[in-house]
């Protein structure tokens, strides 16, 4: 059965605090995503990589980083956490295939940050 | 700036009858649009998608409409099932995906 696991569903740190959120997938799959979730807002994507040290904004990267040293795993890092980082986090994978960048997205259960 | 928009943040549906859902974007470069799901505490999982050269796909009880010249999109349930109450996204893609903003469909046995 084909994955992308998140290794923690819920955490609360405190304002300025470093975060790491991991993400590893099992699908071979060349691309990852971070998004985040938010109430009225939807699914915005933070970074995403096409391959392995490759990495590329999205939409909203202000304040979070990424690293991807092996192709299965993406991590995501909240330098010093703010309160309004407050959410539930995304990581998708795909294939690359016919369609680049935007093949079928497989999603983890998602990390819920809350930052007090 | 939303390109993709559900304006509809929730919907409320009985069992057995039809859901429909709606999507609007705005950039005419979207080429390839896509239905996820979500039910709470899980993460979005694929439903449906349509390239942006059909103007119907279905499958199964899921059909998604394509209306490039409307700029909308919309995924007809048929019927629906209380087992379809979650929150669906659309998404467009012309390179990366865009998320429009989720509908909470609810239904009612």
């Amino acid at each position: 059965d084909v994955k992308v696991t998140q290794s923690s569903r819920y955490l609360v740190k405190r304002t300025g605090e470093k975060v790491f959120l991991e993400c590893v997938q099992d699908m071979d799959h060349e691309n990852m995503f971070w998004y985040r979730q938010d109430p009225g807002l939807g699914l915005r994507l933070i970074y995403f990589s096409y391959d392995v040290k490759m990495k590329e904004k999205g939409d909203i990267p202000e304040g979070y980083s990424v690293s991807r040293e092996k192709k299965e795993r993406f991590s995501l890092i909240l330098e010093s956490a703010s309160t309004n980082q407050t959410s539930m986090y995304l990581c998708a994978s795909s294939s690359s295939g016919a369609r680049g960048q935007t093949g079928e997205l497989f999603f983890g259960e998602g990390s819920r940050l809350t930052v007090l | 700036d939303q390109q993709v928009k559900q304006n509809s943040p929730s919907l409320s549906v009985q069992e057995g009858r039809i859901s429909i859902l709606n999507c609007d974007y705005t950039n005419s470069m979207f080429d390839y649009f896509l239905w996820y799901k979500k039910y709470p505490a899980e993460g979005p999982t694929f439903l449906i998608s349509i390239s942006s050269i059909k103007d119907k796909n279905e499958d199964g009880r899921f059909t998604v409409f394509l209306n490039k010249s409307a700029k909308h999109l919309s995924l007809h349930i048929v019927p629906s099932q209380p087992g379809d109450s979650a929150v669906y996204f659309c998404a467009a893609s012309s390179g990366k995906l865009i998320f429009g903003q989720g509908t909470e469909l609810s239904v009612k046995p």
